[in-house]
């Protein structure tokens, strides 16, 4: 199993602009989520889908879209990037049973917003 | 709400020693605690979680939890510490609020471990 992959690994972009931020999973979890990661802040929560066409707001849900037409794959959009979404995004994904609901982490996007 | 907390932003410990993370929690009912650790640029890999049961929770790598109700904490532990266990350290609390099994974390700030040679 790949486990969670993340696409790119690294962006520069320049305010105003859009992208993608790609996460795919290979587990056949139902449950993944989208968190960024600030120095100081710990991680916080941006959008999370407990399954299949169903998406969620979490914490930090502003200037960020999902969608989850698949349960493999749950793509980030930045809509008009600001210099405050600079960041490290991680994408995770669980199985929904309590008992065995930890979630994996994908290695993580760098972004820089100038 | 929820939450957990990690009051020290660093916790320095020589090879060998013992350590203890600290973490706090504040939930209504029944708490549902994790703790995750985290490599230089890597994603984060779940170490232990409490649900109910025993107090003492054994996780990967030689870790262990101590869930503490009457102190409302869930500190991490281990009795001989590694230089590659050197990392940013989160606590996690599962948000139970809202509809059905969401699985929504809430996380601390995190706590580097430096352990020395």
């Amino acid at each position: 199993n790949a486990g969670v992959t993340q696409t790119p690994k690294f962006q520069v972009l320049k305010t105003g602009q859009s992208m993608t931020l790609q996460c795919a999973q290979d587990m056949n979890h139902e449950y993944m989520s989208w968190y960024r990661q600030d120095p100081g802040m710990g991680l916080r929560l941006i959008h999370y889908s407990v399954g299949a066409g169903i998406t969620d707001q979490g914490e930090v849900p502003n200037g960020y879209n999902v969608s989850r037409s698949t349960t493999e794959d749950f793509p980030l959009r930045l809509l008009s990037a600001a210099p405050s979404q600079t960041s490290v995004y991680f994408c995770a994904s669980s199985y929904s049973d309590r008992r065995r609901d930890e979630q994996f982490f994908g290695p993580g996007t760098r972004l820089t917003v100038l | 709400a929820q939450s957990v907390a990690q009051p020290e932003d660093q916790v320095n410990v020589a090879e060998g020693n013992p350590l203890t993370v600290k973490c706090t929690y504040s939930v209504s009912g029944n708490p549902y605690l994790f703790w995750y650790v985290q490599y230089p640029n890597r994603g984060l890999q779940f170490l232990l979680k409490y649900i109910t049961g025993d107090n003492l929770v054994k996780g990967s790598y030689g870790f262990e939890a101590e869930f503490n109700k009457s102190q409302t904490s869930f500190h991490l532990k281990k009795p001989s510490a590694l230089v590659s266990d050197s990392a940013l350290y989160f606590c996690a609390v599962r948000d139970i609020h809202g509809s059905g099994n969401t699985g929504k974390l809430i996380f601390g700030q995190g706590t580097t471990l430096q352990v020395k040679p």
